[in-house]
């Protein structure tokens, strides 16, 4: 089945304390992305990339790291993690190396930092 | 800088009536724009999208949107709600002076249905 799936699905954690959230996608797209969705914010992207080793900042990406070692995987990392950053985030894909195209979403990862 | 505005936060319709989620947008490089929608504790999935094609777009469950360029909108219609179309939506507009790399979204427009 093509999907995009990401883990974990939920996780609360504390301040300071390094996490990853894995990104992967089946259907060999080039283009892959992360949001985080806030309230009355609606979706705001923080990293994309276009393939393989391109990564490029989007809207909000203080605070956040990824990497983009092969096609599939697109994992954010949060080195030092705040209550800021506490969310729902989605990892996206589409087969261009574009946004211009219909994104596949991932099912999101709710995040708590306490 | 692109960006996008919905009017509305909250829209409220009777099941059978009609469904209008307002849309503006700003880009003055070739915009693409799409509506998606999400419900309830789900992944958001694609309604629609416009990519300089026939201004009159239709997507899935019945919606449509047209892309009105000398009013900088996209809106979303539908002629008749159903119950299960009560969920959140939103705008989504990418450019070609980003190379179409980046998206920007709306703020989302949450879509009430009543009996």
């Amino acid at each position: 089945e093509a999907q995009v799936t990401q883990n974990p699905r939920y996780l609360i954690t504390v301040t300071g304390k390094k996490l990853t959230v894995t990104c992967s996608q089946n259907m060999n797209h080039e283009y892959m992305s992360w949001y985080r969705q806030d309230p009355g914010l609606g979706l705001r992207q923080i990293y994309y990339s276009m393939n393989v080793e391109v990564t490029d900042k989007g809207d909000v990406p203080e605070g956040y790291k990824v990497s983009r070692k092969e096609k599939r995987n697109f994992p954010l990392i949060l080195e030092s993690p705040s209550p800021n950053q506490t969310s729902l985030y989605f990892c996206a894909s589409n087969p261009l190396g574009t946004g211009n195209n219909e994104q596949f979403f991932g099912p999101g990862t709710r995040l708590t930092v306490l | 800088a692109q960006s996008v505005t919905q009017l509305d936060s909250h829209v409220s319709v009777s099941e059978g009536t009609p469904v209008l989620l307002r849309c503006n947008y700003s880009s003055s490089y070739s915009p693409s724009l799409f509506w998606y929608v999400q419900h309830p504790n789900k992944g958001l999935q694609l309604l629609l999208k416009y990519t300089s094609a026939a201004t009159l777009v239709k997507g899935i469950n019945g919606f449509e949107a047209e892309f009105k360029k000398s009013e900088t909108s996209f809106h979303l219609t539908k002629p008749s709600a159903h119950m299960s179309d009560a969920a959140e939506y939103f705008c989504v507009v990418s450019d070609r002076y980003s190379g179409y790399s980046t998206l920007t979204f709306g703020k989302g427009t949450m879509l009430l249905v009543s009996p």
